[in-house]
Formats: C-alpha cells, structure tokens, sequence
C-alpha cells in the first residue's frame, strides 16, 4: 500500500515531441505528489507538484495530471528538449504528517534524440 | 546558491570494512535525510532527522548502519561491516522543517561500491 508504481522504465523521444511518465499509488492517505529530475552524477531535483484538489497543474513545458478516483498521476514534457534528457522520479506522501515519508516511484530513463 | 555537500563523491571499500559518509546540509535546514538508491530504483528512505534527534529509522540496518547530527547541522552516516548488497549511492538531503510538502534538496550522493 506504501508503493508508487512508475512506467515506463525508460522513454526515447525525438526533440520536440511529448514525453509521459505515469504512476500510481494504492494509499488514499497520500495528497502530495511531487516529481523529481535527476542528472547524471547529481542528486534529484524537485521539478513540479500537485495536490489532489487540482486535476493538473503546467510549469512551463512540465504539466502533471491527476487523476483522484483511478489514483493515479502523470507528467507531461510538451516540446522535449535533448537537455531534459534525465532519469525522473514520481513520489507521494502526506504532507501535514511528518510521520509520512517521501515515497519514490522506480524512476523513469528519459532520452530525447536531437 | 546553497547546496547540500556531500563527501566522499565516490568510495570503494573491500567488505568486511567500516566506512563512513559525510553530509553538510543547508545551512538552517532543520531536517535533515539520509536515502539508498539502488541503481535502477528511487531513493529509499534510510534516516530522518529533525535537527539532532531521529524521527524515522524504521528502514536503516541497525545492526551495521548508524547516524548521527551531535549538534543538529551535519551528519555521518556510518556502514560497519559494508557488506556486497550495501552497494548503492547514498544520498543526502535536507529540508527547512518534517512534513512531506517541505521541498527537500538533495546532495550530489556517495557512490558506494564494495569488493
């Protein structure tokens, strides 16, 4: 119940085009979904969240879309550049309950082709 | 801007061997993590700190694992004995205070390989 399932493992893109990431999760306790950018050699970086009281929010050319009753959440790289190139990883927690930590999702090996 | 560092970058270590991990957090981050990342997977939680005293260890090996922050800023993260399946990057982060939506910002990590 503590699991966040990620797919797919890994994503080619040609420069320009869409890149998706889906997850999803079984516990209805999580309402804080963040996704995080690694490089290679670099810790991750927060990229983008959400909250369950939105159906999406867009940063940019990142936009994540939520989907509360199939429980599951997607990010969403409009005009993939060869620099987004990066492993991504989807998380969920509770986030008023310190108790809660941060759970990843397997992570995602993006490569954008130029 | 600030970082959290991290040191060694990289260590290999024959098993059997002790082997400590260093993680300096930034400054006036209250919280403090410690995460295995096996290749291929996300980071797991192995340690939460808030300021010196531990509030999530549930994950961490204790029989050969320990953390310390004496004095609520940087942290060690001790291996002893490192065995084969300790081979991972470890990685540190820290946030301003607990609470899943506080941003946590990661270090570079320590890759651990151990012979």
């Amino acid at each position: 119940q503590q699991q966040v399932k990620q797919s797919p493992q890994s994503l080619i893109v040609q420069k320009g085009g869409i890149s998706i990431i889906n997850c999803a999760y079984e516990n209805t306790a999580f309402d804080y979904f963040p996704w995080y950018q690694q490089f290679p050699g670099k810790g991750p970086a927060l990229l983008i969240a959400i909250r369950p009281d939105v159906s999406e929010k867009k940063e940019g050319r990142f936009t994540i879309s939520f989907n509360k009753s199939a429980k599951q959440f997607s990010l969403h790289i409009m005009d993939s550049q060869p620099g987004d190139s990066a492993t991504y990883f989807c998380a969920a927690t509770r986030s008023m309950d310190s108790s809660y930590k941060l759970i990843f999702g397997s992570g995602t090996r993006l490569l954008v082709r130029p | 801007e600030a970082e959290v560092a991290q040191s060694p970058r990289y260590k290999i270590t024959e098993k059997s061997q002790a082997v400590a991990f260093w993680c300096d957090p930034i400054s006036g981050h209250a919280t403090l993590y410690w995460y295995r990342q096996i290749l291929g997977q996300g980071p797991e939680l192995l340690v939460q700190f808030q300021d010196e005293s531990v509030v999530d260890d549930s994950q961490l090996p204790k029989d050969r694992f320990s953390a310390e922050r004496l004095k609520g800023v940087d942290s060690t993260l001790k291996i002893q004995p490192a065995e084969l399946g300790d081979s991972a990057m470890y990685l540190c982060a820290s946030s301003l205070s607990s609470g899943g939506a506080n941003e946590q910002f990661f270090g570079p990590g320590t890759r651990l390989t151990v012979l």
